[in-house]
């Protein structure tokens, strides 16, 4: 497609339920990002895909977050046991390679209550 | 740690006037360093990527200079239009370790007609 695609846009969980967040990078685009960005912050790296490999999660908050890239394209952050801290934007962003601006998407705002 | 720092405090312009926005960071070697601008519920946009071999970059009114030696980036926006009024974030990206890239707060700029 032509950007950066996220679905869905808005969640609302109960805490403790498991969510889903996709995302569907620009074709092509090799390397795959998620970030987390509280209201009046800017975006916190989660992880980073190139292809189908996760090269880095450090930033991933806690062993209940994980995130997939199985065929080097749509990716999926999936969150179990939501908590309220869980509540944010969370962003992905695509990027051809080294050297080359991000294209973020529009985010999914979750709200976890 | 690595730390970035952003203006904080709001940014206010009159249109016309020439918008300087600061970016420090420490504990930092970026190869590269971006800047996006970021509106209201919208995922940040790629404005401009300076390398650290560049001293300065422009592109249309906006002009970025990257000082390794102080560790800081200056991002200008010339001929100021209430149009540019937006969250503006700087983003290095780490000289090893790959992709990962870490953004600042942002700085929120406005220009008054």
């Amino acid at each position: 497609g032509a950007g950066v695609s996220q679905s869905p846009r808005y969640k609302v969980a109960k805490r403790g339920q498991d969510v889903a967040l996709r995302c569907d990078p620009i074709s092509g685009h090799v390397s795959l990002f998620w970030y987390q960005q509280a209201l009046g912050q800017g975006p916190e790296f989660l992880t980073y895909f190139q292809n189908e490999a996760q090269l880095d999660k450090s930033g991933l908050p806690s062993d209940r977050f994980f995130a997939e890239r199985p065929e080097g394209s749509v990716s999926t952050l999936k969150i179990q046991r939501t908590q309220q801290e869980d509540s944010a934007v969370y962003l992905c962003a695509s990027s051809l390679e080294r050297g080359h601006g991000y294209t973020f998407g529009s985010g999914t705002r979750l709200t976890v209550v | 740690s690595q730390k970035i720092e952003q203006n904080s405090e709001a940014l206010n312009i009159q249109e016309g006037k020439t918008a300087t926005l600061t970016c420090n960071y420490t504990n930092y070697s970026p190869a590269y360093l971006q800047w996006y601008r970021q509106d209201p519920g919208r995922g940040p946009v790629f404005l401009l990527l300076i390398r650290e071999n560049e001293k300065e970059k422009r592109k249309e009114r906006l002009k970025v200079t990257f000082d390794t030696t102080l560790k800081q980036s200056l991002f200008h926006i010339t001929a100021s239009q209430p149009a540019d009024s937006a969250t503006y974030l700087c983003a290095p990206i780490l000289g090893t370790g790959g992709f990962k890239t870490i953004f600042g707060a942002g700085t929120r700029l406005f220009v008054k007609a």
